[in-house]
């Protein structure tokens, strides 16, 4: 069964380029997390999915930064315009559909580097 | 979410027992007590999580004080391996809360 899956592992993008990562959850798990860690620093919640749908996006800076998580395909975490205040690893987390007590799993992050 | 409170940094013996201490003072009826730990460069991995009665695991074991206010990580045989930042969590039982990380315990396991 495999793991929460993030691609690509690194990604370099100069200033004022788009940063897509995607995030293909566990098999039969309909809830997504993403979570931002800059470098030494902790891990930051961003925003939460369902299926075709954003259920809270608190965390999301205001700006440039937007997900989806469509019915068919991984989610994606799409930067705009990146500047080097975005580099960071970012981790995706699922949890199946009644995930009021089942614990989040992670990827092992996408490492984005802005130059 | 209540917030939680741990020591920054521990260090272990390799072969002892790790205890890694976590109050959360505030921590409301339904809210369950998860720990997670963070091995450089990884993704989070989770460990165990509880509400009111202990628990263990292949990796773990759970001790949450009757008044649920604190909770004890015990990793029995700490490994090299085990070197890691490790963060107590409460997280409400409601579908779908995310979990808010804190800042952990960077445990060091030497040999």
């Amino acid at each position: 069964n495999a793991g929460v899956m993030q691609n690509p592992r690194h990604l370099v993008r100069r200033r004022g380029q788009e940063a897509r990562l995607r995030c293909s959850p566990m098999k039969g798990h309909s809830h997504v997390y993403w979570y931002r860690q800059l470098p030494e620093e902790g891990l930051k919640f961003m925003v939460y999915l369902q299926k075709e749908n954003i259920i809270d996006e608190s965390g999301m800076p205001k700006e440039r930064f937007s997900a989806e998580f469509p019915k068919e395909g991984p989610s994606i975490l799409r930067i705009q315009q990146v500047v080097r205040g975005d580099s960071a690893a970012y981790f995706c987390a699922s949890s199946p559909y009644d995930s009021r007590r089942s614990p989040l799993h992670f990827g092992n992050g996408t490492r984005l580097t802005v130059t | 979410d209540a917030k939680t409170t741990q020591p920054p940094s521990m260090d272990c013996a390799e072969g002892r027992a790790a205890n890694l201490p976590c109050n959360h003072s505030t921590i409301s009826g339904n809210e369950y007590v998860y720990w997670y730990r963070q091995i450089h460069s990884q993704g989070p991995q989770y460990i165990i999580h509880g509400l009111k009665n202990n628990e263990t695991n292949e990796m773990a074991s759970l001790i949450i004080t009757e008044d649920r206010k604190s909770s004890t990580l015990i990793l029995p045989h700490a490994t090299l391996r085990d070197t890691a930042v490790y963060y107590c969590i409460v997280r409400a039982d409601q579908a779908g809360t995310a979990l808010i990380f804190g800042k952990g315990t960077t445990l060091s396991v030497s040999s």
